[in-house]
């Protein structure tokens, strides 16, 4: 799996954009990129994935760059239940097996939202 | 419909003990994977279990093993446990059979070894 990097912390105020930089240089065509945050006390809670075309679900967007080298996840209108740790994980698709399903996270961007 | 579920929620195992933990994968899935959370670092992947038998392992050593039920839950075992072992273990479940494979978190079991 390719190696991402990510800001160690950022901080944004609420009901402001929340834009989480992802660096992934390395990814290879057939690897998906994935976002997750975990809550403190709780386990990972997926959020997003992408291939290559900008992606929009309930929570947030995903914005790949046309390299595929870099990624974004943007929260629209971030509120204080958003502060978590965002992890963005690149691996291959989701639907190859076996080997393929298992997530590698780093060490994420711990995102704090404030008043 | 539930989620994965784990138990216990918390464990105090002395150096040296074996220890259990189990998870009960979201309904309707078959796959079961394992992480080990360190405090201040992302989930390590341990080993993830599919039709009953361990189909990748992460960079554990074998005191670490497991076991998948024919309702899919499963079983963490760690043995002869050190102080290292304390973490959060993770379970998380998918549906790897109809080409679904996000994979779905459970709540974790806070392990301290002492």
């Amino acid at each position: 799996d390719a190696k991402t990097t990510q800001p160690p912390s950022m901080d944004c105020a609420e009901g402001r954009a929340a834009n989480l930089p992802c660096n992934h240089s390395t990814i290879s065509g057939n690897e998906y990129v994935y976002w997750y945050r975990q809550i403190h006390s709780q386990g990972p809670q997926y959020i997003i994935h992408g291939l290559k075309n900008n992606e929009t679900n309930e929570m947030a967007s995903l914005i790949i760059t046309e390299d595929r080298k870099s990624s974004t996840l943007i929260l629209p209108h971030a509120t204080l239940r958003d502060t978590a740790v965002y992890y963005c994980i690149v691996r291959l698709s989701p639907y190859s097996t076996g080997t393929a399903s298992k997530l590698t996270f780093g060490t994420g961007t711990r995102l704090q939202v404030t008043l | 419909d539930a989620g994965v579920t784990q138990s216990p929620t918390h464990l105090i195992k002395t150096r040296g003990q074996q220890v259990t933990l189990r998870c009960s994968p979201k309904s309707g899935h078959d796959t079961v994977s394992w992480y080990q959370q360190a405090l201040g670092q992302g989930p390590q992947f341990i080993f993830q279990y599919y039709e009953e038998e361990e189909r990748q392992r992460g960079n554990f050593p074998d005191r670490f093993s497991g076991h998948q039920f024919p309702n899919y839950s499963s079983e963490l075992n760690v043995n002869a446990l050190l102080l290292g072992d304390s973490a959060l273990y993770l379970c998380a479940s998918s549906l790897e059979g109809r080409g679904n494979y996000e994979q779905y978190f459970g709540p974790g079991t806070r392990l301290t070894v002492t």
